[in-house]
């Protein structure tokens, strides 16, 4: 098993571009989220899904566009970058297991916007 | 107020010591609550679960609750220089699908 993996795991953009985060895991997990962890301020939700045809925003959509047509794919789209967008991206994928919910998160995509 | 709140640190300590990491939050309905450890350049990982309050082991690690002052912690004795890393607190309502983080306290254990 690959995991949760991330591509690019090194990006730098300028304000205005438009690019897209992409995430897979292999689990077949039917949830998947996407965070963004800034100094100082954790890791916070941007998207999540509970599975295929089904997304949702979570604590800091504004800028980000997400769709889920697979079980397995989860792609990021910023649609203008901005400076403020500047961050590392985690993508994570989860099961309940009875008890909790296992979150397992990829690399993560540091991302630079000028 | 945040949901959540943890010292960013950064927190040094020598091999062996034993460390105390903390998180305090303010809503009552949580009720799971993670420690996530995260090494540099890397994504976090599941470290301990605990759903009541009260401690509970794993090796080296407890993680103890306590709902009455709104206050979790993790213990790490005998410490690593492997331990040094980032932990997050995570806490969770029943039912809600999100997870809230705290912001991470920075570990170095020193040789």
């Amino acid at each position: 098993n690959a995991g949760v993996t991330q591509t690019p795991k090194f990006q730098v953009l300028k304000t205005g571009q438009s690019m897209t985060l992409q995430c897979a895991q292999d689990m077949n997990h039917e949830y998947m989220s996407w965070y963004r962890q800034d100094p100082g301020m954790g890791l916070r939700l941007i998207h999540y899904s509970v599975g295929a045809g089904i997304t949702d925003q979570g604590e800091v959509p504004n800028g980000y566009n997400v769709s889920r047509s697979t079980t397995e794919d989860f792609p990021l789209r910023l649609l203008s970058a901005a400076p403020s967008q500047t961050s590392v991206y985690f993508c994570a994928s989860s099961y309940w297991t009875g008890q909790y919910r296992e979150q397992f998160f990829g690399p993560g995509t540091r991302l630079t916007v000028l | 107020q945040k949901e959540v709140e943890q010292d960013p640190g950064p927190l040094s300590v020598p091999e062996g010591a034993i460390v105390s990491l903390n998180c305090t939050y303010s809503n009552s309905a949580f009720q799971y609550f993670m420690w996530y450890r995260q090494y540099s350049r890397k994504g976090p990982e599941l470290l301990m679960y605990t759903y009541s309050s009260g401690n509970k082991e794993d090796g080296r690690f407890t993680a103890q609750v306590d709902k009455s002052s709104k206050y979790i912690s993790l213990f790490i004795r005998d410490s690593q220089p492997s331990d040094s890393a980032t932990y997050l607190c995570a806490i969770k309502i029943q039912g809600a699908q999100k997870l809230v983080f705290g912001q991470g306290t920075r570990l170095t254990i020193n040789p």
